[in-house]
């Protein structure tokens, strides 16, 4: 069964750092390309960063030079290192693997909350 | 950048009815559109892609319709486990950048 697990999101103060993991199983890891998709509460979607297979990385203009997505394939492992964090970051942080231009699966999320 | 706009914001049904959500792109993506359900506190799963296929699993109620700019979900008959929001996602090539549309909420009348 494929699985995704996100962990790392938590309560941490504006300006801060925070990096969320992500633990694939039930497929082959390196083959697909991986995103990090968020929602604030009670809002809507919004894609926050991708990697493909080969490394390369992209981002929106909203998070673009203070998120940086990575990963680890021998650890079946996807990481988001989240910088200068804005109150406007708050959300639930989900991974999910790519399937051509699509998401399936997600993870079931990890909540960040950026708030002094 | 292309803009996904979802209709109606909010459809308020009965279970056996039928379902039809819009969205609308503001540029063609041809056929490069997918749909997604979520329900509350889970994640979104998978409905829809390339516009009109299902994904591994979902139920023949579900299907979508379109190209270009216009596209449609349709729910033949309303089961009571697909009240539900429902979002649109296309991926623009270059840059490679994806969009959601803002979502449209399936309620029980």
């Amino acid at each position: 069964e494929v699985q995704l697990v996100e962990s790392g999101g938590g309560l941490v103060q504006p300006g801060g750092s925070l990096r969320l993991s992500c633990a694939a199983s039930g497929f082959t890891f390196g083959l697909y390309d991986m995103h990090w998709i968020r929602q604030a509460t009670g809002k809507g979607l919004e894609w926050v960063s991708a990697i493909g297979t080969a490394g390369d990385t992209f981002y929106p203009g909203s998070v673009k030079g203070r998120f940086t997505i990575s990963r680890e394939n021998a650890k079946n492992s996807l990481y988001l290192q989240m910088n200068s964090l804005r109150a406007g970051d708050t959300a639930v942080y989900f991974c999910a693997r790519g399937r051509g231009n699509w998401f399936d699966p997600w993870g079931q999320g990890t909540l960040v909350t950026v708030s002094s | 950048e292309i803009v996904l706009t979802q209709s109606p914001a909010t459809l308020s049904l009965s279970p056996g009815e039928r379902a039809t959500l819009s969205c609308r792109a503001s540029q063609s993506v041809s056929s490069s559109l997918a749909w997604y359900q979520q329900k509350p506190g889970q994640a979104p799963r998978l409905l829809i892609y390339d516009a009109s296929n299902r994904a591994t699993g979902i139920p023949a109620r579900f299907s979508g319709s379109g190209s270009g700019t216009d596209f449609t979900l349709t729910i033949s008959s309303l089961e009571p486990e697909d009240f539900a929001v429902y979002y649109c996602q296309q991926r623009s090539n270059w840059p490679p950048t994806w969009t959601f549309g803002q979502g449209t909420k399936v309620e029980i009348k």
